[in-house]
């Protein structure tokens, strides 16, 4: 059973555009965390969220936990093709929950 | 960042043989071990997931005779795909983690891709 929801599923845009990706759960998560994976490897951890509320910032990509750490949001500014691949959120209890993904295809 | 070894990469087996698959912790001591499987365009399944030194268990409808789960140390852990079907067929990885509550990095391994045919 997913628990997490992930939207959209697919995303395919032209470089310089912002997206945002968004991952829905009814649960609540101690913790949430965002990964990024090319075919073939395993994921690879971009940011871990703690705290409701809490925002945080990496160059290009800014993530939010929700208040009552449910959801989380991705959001990337100006896209380079090099941000193209899997992005999975994965909440936190006792064991580590992966969402269903959106695969992001920048086009230069 | 921690490494999480995974062996093999990729391995193509008959229908019916046993197929291991390692995951070690080069430096770190992963006190819990978590075996997922990744069907192609889809995200990770959690199979289950395990503690050094006991039996780990098993997500819903993942049978635990077919994947055979073994966590003896806090720096390998195995899954054997026993009496492999086409249809198990995946792409596996294994993540370590040093302890729980995890709000601290889970490592992956590289993966291994599996193709029974």
């Amino acid at each position: 059973t997913q628990l997490l929801e992930q939207s959209p599923q697919f995303l395919s845009i032209q470089e310089g555009e912002n997206l945002t990706v968004y991952c829905n759960s009814s649960s609540v998560f101690s913790s949430l965390q965002w990964y990024r994976q090319e075919p073939g490897e395993g994921p690879v951890l971009l940011v871990t969220v703690v705290t409701g509320g809490e925002v945080k910032k990496l160059k290009r990509l800014t993530f939010q936990f929700g208040d009552a750490r449910k959801d989380s949001s991705l959001h990337i500014t100006a896209a380079q093709t090099g941000d193209t691949g899997l992005y999975l959120c994965a909440g936190n209890t006792d064991k580590l929950i992966f969402g269903t993904g959106t695969r992001l295809q920048v086009f230069p | 960042g921690a490494v999480v070894s995974q062996h093999p990469s990729w391995v193509i087996c008959k229908s019916g043989t046993s197929v291991k698959i390692e995951c070690r912790s080069l430096d770190f001591q992963a006190t819990t071990m978590f075996w997922y499987r990744q069907f192609p365009k889809q995200s990770l399944m959690l199979m289950a997931t395990s503690n050094e030194g006991s039996k780990a268990t098993y997500e819903q409808g993942v049978e635990k005779d077919k994947f055979l789960i073994n966590h003896a140390s806090l720096t390998l852990s195995t899954l054997t795909v026993t009496s492999a079907h086409p249809e198990d067929s995946s792409f596996y990885i294994c993540s370590g983690v040093n302890n729980l509550p995890m709000n601290t990095e889970a490592f992956f391994g590289q993966g291994t891709r599996l193709t029974v045919v």
